[in-house]
């Protein structure tokens, strides 16, 4: 089934840790994305990349950061873990700009 | 700023009618997206607008409003299964997605 995987499904992360969340697509699509979801906010877009090759900040890059070596996928890296990171992310991707966003299943992330 | 504004939760009955506003400004405008997203989920597209009026999708119709900057989502016949989060997203100048806080709608037997 065509779609989008994420993992881990979730994680407990010491603070100071690296942690790489993975991200794959078999859709094809050119455009991918990382937001972030916590309790009484909206989804705030951490990193995305448009094509193969290129990436771009978000609302909340900090922190955070993202490679497209190809189409297919686009992980995502907490270089030294804070507890503000503690979040559930999502990985989407889309077909073009006014696409709509295709979702991972999301990443739970505690980070103690 | 940018700005999305939808009520933070509703309730209603199962088999009637419930309406979710949404009310946004923007830098500039590209569409708007309604998103389905049930505890624990990821979210799911359910609609699109990017001109005025009404699309109707089943038992889900989503109405647009451009020079008011208001939108809603208009869903008929409840069943307990559309008890969820729905969350508004306004495409912005830079083709960049604008999302509110999500309305979680609570339906009551």
């Amino acid at each position: 089934i065509a779609g989008i995987t994420q993992a881990p499904t979730s994680q407990i992360l010491a603070a100071g840790r690296r942690m790489t969340l993975r991200c794959t697509q078999d859709m094809r699509h050119n455009a991918m994305y990382w937001y972030r979801q916590d309790l009484g906010l909206g989804l705030r877009l951490i990193h995305y990349s448009n094509t193969a090759g290129t990436t771009g900040k978000g609302e909340v890059p900090d922190g955070y950061s993202v490679s497209r070596a190809n189409t297919d996928d686009f992980p995502l890296t907490l270089a030294s873990a804070v507890p503000s990171q503690t979040s559930v992310y999502f990985c989407a991707s889309s077909d073009s700009q006014n696409s709509p966003l295709h979702f991972g299943n999301g990443t739970r992330l505690t980070v103690t | 700023g940018q700005n999305i504004d939808q009520p933070t939760e509703m309730t209603a009955t199962e088999g009637a009618i419930v309406q979710i506003n949404c009310t946004y400004q923007t830098s500039g405008f590209n569409g708007l997206f309604w998103y389905q997203q049930h505890a624990g989920e990821a979210p799911t597209f359910l609609s699109y607008n990017v001109l005025d009026g009404l699309e109707e999708k089943g038992r889900f119709s989503s109405f647009l409003s451009r020079s008011k900057g208001y939108s809603y989502l208009l869903l008929k016949e409840l069943q307990m299964k559309d008890s969820a989060s729905y969350l508004c997203a306004v495409m912005d100048s830079n083709y960049q997605l604008i999302w509110g806080a999500g309305t979680k709608l609570i339906i009551k037997p």
